[in-house]
């Protein structure tokens, strides 16, 4: 099983809703990455955990937060979001072999729209 | 801060025929790989090529890397309308971590005509 799952695949909320975006991976990856991508742009990083820790926050706004239950787990949490933040967001994962870019599964994104 | 770089920004060719890709990287790296996207969609990974490496094949793509001139292209040989999508190099900052901190250039859109 080489699949991650995201849902919702398609979200819509306003400026003052909270929401959650979920992803789940079964493939024994301990590494799992949150990438936000606007339309015809690369995805670009927003945060990464690392068994079930979070390694890497890139500077992302506070109305976004991640959150690893567990293993197979990635949530990201929305509230307050600006009518900017709506984007594709894309959730990865990867085996957490050190020393090595590893190859990200990526799953098929939520698309958000925040009016 | 951008780690790759890609050109053409948009590529379309007709069908059977080849398209080269070019990406180049500022940053020492372990490897560099290169992803599909289609509309919408998520990425999916095509092929890795590590730093010690020159050229790689799989099935119709062929990667080749220059670590002195820090740039890598993609061909794909006769090309197929299910070819159309969007194509990234993604590369790391050559971290020794269980994670990696990936950049992605900034794609070629390829459209590919029947």
């Amino acid at each position: 099983d080489t699949e991650v799952t995201q849902t919702p695949k398609h979200l819509v909320m306003g400026m003052t809703n909270k929401k959650s975006l979920k992803c789940e991976q079964h493939m024994g990856h301990r590494a799992m990455y949150w990438y936000k991508q606007k339309a015809k742009k690369p995805p670009e990083l927003m945060f990464v955990y690392s068994y079930e820790k979070l390694s890497i926050n890139e500077s992302v706004p506070s109305r976004f937060s991640p959150e690893c239950p567990n293993s197979s787990l990635l949530n990201l949490h929305l509230h307050a979001l600006q009518p900017e933040d709506s984007a594709l967001y894309l959730c990865a994962s990867s085996r957490p072999i050190a020393g090595a870019m590893n190859i990200q599964y990526f799953g098929a994104g939520t698309r958000l729209s925040v009016l | 801060s951008q780690q790759g770089e890609e050109d053409p920004q948009a590529l379309s060719i007709q069908e059977g025929e080849n398209a080269t890709m070019n990406c180049s990287y500022k940053t020492s790296i372990n490897n560099l790989q290169w992803y599909r996207q289609n509309s919408g969609r998520g990425l999916v990974h095509l092929i890795l090529i590590r730093s010690n490496e020159r050229e790689k094949h799989s099935g119709r793509l062929r990667v080749t890397l220059d670590t002195s001139k820090k740039s890598s292209s993609l061909l794909i040989t006769a090309s197929r309308a299910a070819d159309t999508a969007s194509y990234f190099c993604a590369t790391d900052e050559g971290m020794k971590t269980s994670y990696d901190k990936v950049i992605f250039g900034p794609g070629t859109s390829l459209s590919v005509i029947p």
